[in-house]
């Protein structure tokens, strides 16, 4: 099975600052023929279900604000909030979909300074 | 409007059953795969099953592997997931989710808490 692993396990971060939050796959998820990473990011704010960020490693979904940015190729990954707001609050997760068992990495936890 | 709902959680003894059931609306279901996903109390999330859109294919870890079966019926738009032989590890709020291109969770349910507890 594919292990994910993210860094860093919580962060704190002050208002209209960048947050960063790194994703690392034990193996690729790149797959050549389509030259797509399978992976996604969720946010999941207290007591609330996840919610699909982005797909594909880079795929910003319908209505996720544009200060929500993701990047990497391989094995490793970032996800990026350009300004972090208050209601960026959450527990961030990445997944890999690239083998049939589709594995999330621990969470991020991400509070505001 | 996409709706998940989930049931059938409760608290069982160690090595009881449980069936949860998620019930769909708001878009085709016999037209998506569809998984489970269960999260353990301030924990992480962590994917357990998936299945085809006709039911005839399924992956799940290997952690509930002969213990859980997934199963769906597209006639009255719900998945279920029995559960059986359960173990206190297996406490956790369980969600259904709506896959979709390749396993992307793009609608989720509120989820339903399972406790495995004497």
């Amino acid at each position: 099975d594919i292990v994910m692993t993210q860094s860093p396990d919580s962060l704190t971060v002050s208002l209209g600052e960048r947050a960063t939050i790194n994703c690392k796959s034990s193996q690729s998820i790149l797959y050549s023929s389509n030259n797509k990473n399978y992976l996604a990011w969720y946010q999941q704010k207290p007591g609330q279900p996840p919610k699909l960020l982005i797909s594909w490693a880079s795929t910003r979904e319908s209505g996720v604000p544009d200060r929500f940015s993701g990047s990497g190729s391989g094995t490793d990954f970032t996800l990026t909030i350009s300004s972090l707001q208050t209601e960026d609050v959450a527990v961030y997760y990445c997944q890999q979909y690239y083998t049939t068992l589709h594995t999330f990495g621990q969470g991020t936890k991400l509070e505001i300074k | 409007e996409v709706q998940l709902v989930e049931s059938g959680g409760g608290l069982v003894q160690p090595g009881g059953s449980l069936r949860l059931s998620c019930a769909a609306s708001g878009f085709t279901f016999s037209s998506y795969w569809m998984t489970w996903v269960r999260q353990a109390p301030g924990k992480g999330l962590e994917w357990v099953a998936n299945i085809n859109v006709d039911g005839n294919v399924n992956y799940s870890v290997d952690s509930v592997k002969g213990r859980f079966t997934i199963s769906r019926d597209n006639a009255k738009n719900s998945l279920d997931l029995q559960m059986n032989s359960l173990r206190g590890e297996d406490t956790a709020v369980y969600y259904c989710a709506r896959h979709y291109s390749n396993g992307l969770l793009d609608y989720w349910g509120q989820g339903t808490l399972v406790t495995v507890s004497s």
